[in-house]
């Protein structure tokens, strides 16, 4: 079975644009979370999607969102790219919910100049 | 806010020993853990759970132990080899996943 798969993998950006992160689950499941993870701060939580909604937040600003479709692909978009967003973005995916074992994937290295 | 923590940044030992690995969670009402290992380059990947309703977890090598008087949960690694070296990371879940910061284990040959 295919593990998680994010891209892209690396990626770089200026300070204002904006950019979209996507993620595939693995096969069947439908919770997919999202988390930045830095050197400062270690892995933070985003968000998790549940059959295309948004069931948990975490706290981050409003410039970072994202949406599920309903193959249960997900993605994340940040807006107005900040320096500090430079990170990074993990997503990973479980059958039903966060209390279970997750999954994953890669990552995607954002850059943001 | 509530942030679960390690105790050590970095753990050194010698091939072939055990290595314990702590964590500290702050939310009482956490009912499910977990440790990842993350290699560099790579994605957190699962080592072993453990739910409220439990003290320890076994795992191939791996024990989980779970004090909840004390809000303590510890990673054992049995006889280290050098593929275990990694940055380990324990997380308390409720409503959503909190990270300690990693722990770094270095197996020394």
């Amino acid at each position: 079975k295919a593990g998680v798969t994010q891209t892209p993998r690396y990626l770089i950006k200026t300070r204002g644009q904006q950019v979209t992160l996507s993620c595939s689950p693995i096969s069947g499941h439908r919770s997919v979370s999202w988390y930045q993870q830095t050197p400062g701060q270690g892995l933070q939580f985003l968000f998790e999607y549940f059959s295309e909604t948004q069931r948990n937040k975490g706290n981050f600003p409003g410039r970072f969102s994202g949406r599920q479709f309903s193959n249960s692909r997900s993605e994340m978009n940040v807006s107005t790219l900040e320096l500090g967003d430079s990170a990074l973005y993990l997503c990973a995916s479980s059958f039903g919910n966060i209390q279970e074992t997750q999954y994953f994937g890669p990552g995607t290295r954002l850059l943001v100049l | 806010g509530e942030n679960v923590g390690l105790h050590l940044p970095t753990l050194s030992v010698q091939e072939g020993d055990n290595s314990i690995i702590n964590c500290a969670y702050s939310n009482s009402a956490s009912d499910y853990f977990i440790w990842y290992k993350q290699e560099s380059g790579k994605g957190p990947q699962f080592i072993i759970d453990i739910r409220s309703n439990m003290d320890k977890r076994q795992g191939q090598r791996v024990t989980v132990l779970l004090n909840k008087t004390v809000k303590h949960l510890s990673l054992q690694i049995a006889a280290t080899q050098p593929g275990d070296s990694a940055v380990y990371f324990c997380a308390e879940t409720l409503n959503d996943m909190r990270f300690g910061a990693g722990t770094r284990l270095t197996v020394k040959p």
